[in-house]
């Protein structure tokens, strides 16, 4: 079951915040974080584990509330390179699988 | 983190014709994925590499269509045999590690004409 994203797209200024929120249906085990910029892989920003053990970046914070099955990335202070497209992957633990199943992404633009 | 190499990194194919993939980690990991992104989509997985076994096929894919092998913690391979244009996309590797995190490589840009 893929997760839900939402906004699916957001303008911001430099140095405003964000949040961009992936919501599932399943029981999660993990949430995983990427950013994917034009013409490139996408890039690991950060996970969040069953339990709450939080890694990932300074300014880039996120939460994962087990309860409700939700996880919310936060951008702080952005800046023009945060723009890009975040995904969200999320793991559920089934039979031991540890597939990751995405989003359809956040579309993140970052202006001057 | 683990670092991810794919080759090639573009191909044009004629139809009907197969192509092989080949992805290689810089260090060990416990699993490997294949992934498939249409420009501006999200990435659908494909199948979870097993060393030494059979992959892990998702619904929708089968292993006459994309035979995957992996002969060791950091290569495996991914066929797309009997191209259509429908077979156009961008494939990824993927790889986790033992921290959890899970890394792409740079994908293949495949165009079947």
């Amino acid at each position: 079951q893929q997760p839900v994203q939402s906004p699916q797209a957001v303008i911001l200024r430099e140095g405003e915040d964000a949040v961009i929120n992936c919501s599932s249906s399943k029981a999660l085990y993990s949430v995983h974080w990427y950013r994917q910029k034009h013409g490139e892989a996408p890039v690991f920003l950060m996970i969040l584990l069953k339990g709450g053990e939080q890694k990932g970046h300074e300014k880039i914070s996120a939460s994962f509330n087990e309860k409700k099955q939700q996880s919310s990335l936060y951008l702080t202070a952005s800046q023009l390179s945060y723009s890009g497209t975040y995904f969200c992957g999320t793991e559920s633990p089934q039979g031991g699988s540890e597939k990751l199943v995405f989003g359809k992404g956040t579309k993140l633009t970052v202006n001057p | 983190s683990a670092v991810i190499s794919q080759k090639p990194s573009r191909d044009i194919c004629q139809r009907g014709t197969s192509l092989t993939i080949q992805c290689q980690v810089d260090s060990q990991v416990t699993m490997m994925f294949w992934y498939r992104q249409q420009p501006g989509q999200s990435l659908t997985l494909i199948a979870t590499a097993n060393q030494g076994s059979e992959a892990t096929y998702e619904s929708g894919f089968v292993i006459d269509k994309f035979p995957i092998s992996r002969p060791n913690l950091t290569f495996s391979t991914l066929t797309v045999s009997n191209m259509s244009p429908e077979d156009s996309s961008i494939y990824l590797c993927s790889g986790r590690d033992n921290s959890y995190e899970q890394y792409f490589g740079p994908g293949t840009r495949l165009t079947v004409t």
